[in-house]
């Protein structure tokens, strides 16, 4: 099984700084269609979560721009160029290149 | 606009039965891979298993794998997670959500079981 982790689990960011996490995987997620299957996620508290970036670096709908995704074959990063108050939760990196998917542990993201 | 709507939540006694749904709209629900997800309280997020509706071939992960049964009625856009016999254990939140398509999850349907 492909095994995801993420790094920091927990990052404490003032207002308009920038933020990174990182996400590993134990096998490269580049599938022979071309596409590398990794996407980030936010999980606000008590909601479910909200897709950011799918296939490494594409914003989906109505993300802000704020948010970037890059990386290639096991190592991949999500960027938040200007954290703003409303980016509180826990990120997960996720990958679908072989079921079941898999997550990372997830990343805690505080204000400070 | 893609929606995934997930039935309310339950609780239920250890040893019932449990059917959960998820109704599917904005796109051609039989030609897309959709699943279950757990999240177990306080902790992260695991697949459980997919269905393809138009065939109905059905994928479980390995820990989830006779312990549950996912469905699909291709007739109203509806995917359906399935226990017959809930255990304590079995308390979390379930997201429906497709794995390889850009796309929203439902909201989570919080299962409760409990004596």
């Amino acid at each position: 099984d492909i095994v995801m982790t993420q790094t920091p689990l927990s990052l404490s960011v003032t207002p308009g700084q920038p933020a990174s996490i990182s996400c590993k995987s134990t096998q490269s997620l580049l599938h022979s269609d071309g596409k590398t299957y990794l996407y980030w996620y936010l999980q606000k508290a008590g909601q479910s979560p909200q897709l950011l970036i799918y296939e490494v670096s594409n914003r989906f709908s109505g993300v802000p721009d704020r948010f970037s995704g890059s990386g290639s074959g096991t190592d991949f990063t999500l960027k938040i160029s200007r954290v703003e108050a409303e980016d509180v939760g826990v990120y997960y990196c996720m990958q679908t290149i072989q079921f079941p998917g898999g997550f990372g542990q997830g990343t805690k993201l505080e204000i400070k | 606009e893609v929606e995934l709507v997930q039935s309310e939540a339950e609780v239920k006694k250890p040893g019932e039965s449990l059917k959960i749904s998820c109704r599917a709209s904005g796109y051609t629900f039989t030609n897309s891979w959709i699943g279950w997800v757990r999240q177990l309280p306080g902790e992260g997020l695991e697949w459980m298993g997919i269905i393809y509706p138009d065939d109905s071939d059905t994928k479980y992960s390995p820990s989830f794998q006779g312990q549950v049964t996912i469905s699909s009625d291709k007739s109203i856009s509806t995917t359906y997670l399935q226990w017959s016999g809930l255990r304590a254990s079995d308390t979390a939140i379930y997201y429906c959500a497709r794995p390889w398509t850009p796309s929203p999850w439902g909201r989570g349907t919080l299962v409760t079981v409990s004596s």
